[in-house]
């Protein structure tokens, strides 16, 4: 079947731009995540979706990011006035339930480059 | 801060040999823990999963978990080439976010 997928694959922009990165979760899974993964470092959640309730934002690094679901389904993660310090690789991933044991599958990425 | 550590490498282990792959964590209350590995240029994807104090064996892949010395390690067997890649080791306290290490890096030389 079809796993998680994200658009654009690669993102550049201007600094002080805004930026919506997408993210299509695998089908019936009902958690969602966001990651980014900067040069040289790990994985740093951002911000977390488990059906409709109300998402964990608490790995948020600033109020310029923010993100949405809709649907239960598709997320999009925002970025306003983006900062050279944005660039990384944003990844999304999704897991059948919110459990601390259900696997977690990620996309391919979005890369971005913010200059 | 809750904090997951690894080895960053490079680990240089020849075909044929045991790779060991360590991490410790911080947060006594966690509870599930996972290794994904991680081609350069790709998304990271999971290879094991450990719950309980103890070994956990997957084909040429064991886990090994100890809960009191907050530690965590990755065994692989009989290395090959196509194993070379970054090895993250991630932390779940919740249902929420993993907390990732910032991996080990290795290389399996023919």
């Amino acid at each position: 079947g079809a796993g998680v997928s994200q658009s654009p694959s690669n993102k550049v922009t201007e600094k002080g731009k805004d930026v919506e990165l997408r993210c299509d979760p695998i089908s019936g899974h009902t958690a969602l995540y966001w990651y980014r993964q900067s040069l040289g470092q790990g994985l740093e959640f951002l911000i977390y979706f488990q059906g409709n309730s109300a998402p964990d934002k608490s790995g948020l690094p600033s109020d310029r990011f923010s993100a949405e679901r809709t649907g239960g389904s598709v997320s999009t993660l925002t970025i306003q006035r983006t900062q050279q310090e944005d660039s990384a690789v944003y990844l999304c991933a999704s897991s059948l339930g919110g459990l601390a044991r259900d696997t977690q599958y990620f996309g391919p990425g979005t890369r971005l480059t913010v200059l | 801060q809750k904090e997951v550590e690894q080895n960053s490498g490079p680990l240089s282990v020849p075909e044929g040999a045991i790779a060991s792959l360590n991490c410790t964590y911080s947060d006594r209350g966690s509870q599930s823990f996972f290794w994904y590995r991680q081609y350069s240029g790709k998304s990271p994807e999971l290879i094991m999963s450990i719950y309980s104090n103890g070994d956990k064996e997957d084909g040429r892949f064991t886990a090994q978990l100890n809960k009191a010395s907050q530690y965590v390690s990755l065994l692989i067997r009989d290395s090959q080439p196509s194993d070379s890649a970054t090895y993250l080791c991630a932390v779940s306290n919740s249902g929420y976010a993993l907390n990732f290490g910032k991996g080990t890096s290795l290389l399996v030389t023919p």
